[in-house]
């Protein structure tokens, strides 16, 4: 079964401390990884797209990581602002037809 | 430039009405998509659309229309609401369908 995992579902973290952020999938002839920030009350903002295995990409404070299976968004020295939830999808072609999965998200909460 | 425009941002229907949530694009993407989000279960591609006259189903279609007349508009009809309808719309656009999306935000509607 096509499926996309993110853990955990919660993570606060004090000021300056870095963790990460998971996202497994199970999908096959995967076209591209996806994650976005999301705001209460807003849409998904877009940060990154990683498309095959090895791949990283970095932005401020963020960087998003890809295996054949899973992706990690490495969190360095967040700040209070950082806190949003984190929402990981994945993109493939199935019978011409285009297939995308959204995780559950991620909620961050960074205390200051 | 104002990116995704959906309109209204806050519905609420009968059960048994018909509506139609709009969307706009001025960034010339041929892919746009409809989702709904709801508590703990993530974001759900309803309908998609890779170009103008062009439409195709997501995870969660039935209950909902789309068409797509023109590369800016990407409306979408609920044809007669039911509770199960209540639910946050998310109206998204991608230049190429495998680049990040850009999503509008949101609709917020409630069915009585």
């Amino acid at each position: 079964e096509d499926q996309v995992t993110q853990s955990p579902e919660a993570l606060r973290l004090q000021e300056g401390e870095s963790s990460s952020l998971n996202c497994s999938y199970t999908v096959s002839g995967l076209r591209g990884l996806f994650w976005y920030r999301q705001d209460p009350g807003k849409g998904p903002e877009f940060l990154f797209t990683l498309y095959s295995a090895g791949e990283e990409k970095e932005k401020e404070r963020l960087k998003a990581t890809l295996t054949k299976k899973e992706s990690f968004l490495h969190i360095t020295a967040p700040k209070p602002e950082d806190s949003a939830t984190y929402l990981c999808a994945v993109h493939w072609w199935r019978s011409s037809a285009s297939k995308i999965i959204f995780g559950s998200g991620t909620r961050l909460s960074i205390r200051p | 430039n104002a990116g995704v425009t959906q309109t209204p941002k806050f519905q609420v229907l009968k059960t048994g009405q018909s509506m139609t949530l709009q969307c706009a694009q001025d960034m010339n993407h041929e892919y746009m998509s409809w989702y709904r989000q709801d508590p703990g279960m993530g974001l759900r591609l309803i309908h998609y659309s890779v170009g103008a006259g062009i439409t195709d189903q997501g995870e969660v279609p039935n209950g909902y229309n789309v068409s797509r007349s023109t590369t800016e508009d990407f409306p979408l009809r609920l044809l007669s609401a039911a509770p199960s309808q209540t639910s946050v719309y998310f109206c998204a656009s991608s230049y190429s369908g495998e680049d990040g999306y850009t999503f509008g935000s949101g609709t917020r509607l409630t069915v009585v």
